[in-house]
């Protein structure tokens, strides 16, 4: 069975990195057929995506946050990293991990981590 | 940027209700569209992927349906394990995007 676990700090200071990493187990993240994403939700509202990584390094980002957005991946350790620069108290949130399955012309997320409460505050 | 738009907001229903929650894109996004369930303090569940592919060990009660832009989520028959928030999510080649959300509460 496949899981996901995210890892990091769960306070973070105003205008500091904010870093977490997912570990993957009961699978491989060098699949052919997965992309690796970053979700994450503000207290009492809802999902908004971050970004996709594909084992090869591939990675893609939200608009709205791609300046300060930077994605990894490292296959050795079946990890995948989030950091997000320059933090306020906007992105307070519960980020979650999740695998992308394609399916017959499109992505899902079908397995999630539990999600890991940030919270920015000095 | 594709924005994706869900109505109603909230919706109140009863057990048994057949219960219709409807997801509009911004632009066409063919039928790469998922729908998850999100209960508190839990990750989302995928629910239907492709617009209207039910995900293995889902119940037959939720379906799904649409393409281009106008998408739906259908419960036939609400039961008390489907009080929760439902998103949609579209997929294109360069970005991923949800709903606000749709809170189906107890009548």
């Amino acid at each position: 069975q496949l899981q996901l676990q995210e890892s990091g700090p769960g306070l973070v200071k105003p205008s500091e990195t904010l870093s977490l990493t997912c570990t993957v187990s009961g699978g491989s993240i060098s699949s052919n057929s997965n992309y690796w994403g970053w979700i994450r939700q503000p207290p009492g509202k809802g999902l908004e995506w971050i970004g996709s990584i594909y084992y090869t390094g591939n990675t893609y980002n939200t608009p709205s946050l791609k300046s300060r957005v930077t994605i990894s991946v490292d296959t050795s350790k079946n990890q995948f990293s989030l950091k997000l620069s320059s933090v306020t108290a906007a992105d307070t949130a519960v980020y979650f991990c999740a695998r992308e399955e394609y399916g017959s012309g499109s992505y899902h997320f079908d397995y999630w981590g539990q999600g890991t409460q940030v919270t920015v505050s000095s | 940027d594709i924005q994706m738009t869900q109505s109603p907001s909230t919706l109140s229903a009863s057990v048994g209700d057949r219960v219709t929650i409807t997801c509009r894109a911004s632009q066409s996004i063919s039928s790469w569209l998922a729908w998850y369930q999100q209960k508190p303090g839990k990750a989302p569940k995928v629910l239907m992927y492709d617009a209207s592919s039910l995900e293995s060990g889902v119940p037959s009660r939720f379906s799904g349906s649409g393409s281009g832009t106008e998408f739906t989520l259908t419960i036939s028959s609400l039961q008390p394990d489907d009080f929760a928030t439902y998103y949609c999510q579209q997929y294109n080649s360069y970005s991923r995007t949800f709903g606000q959300g749709t809170r189906v509460e107890i009548k």
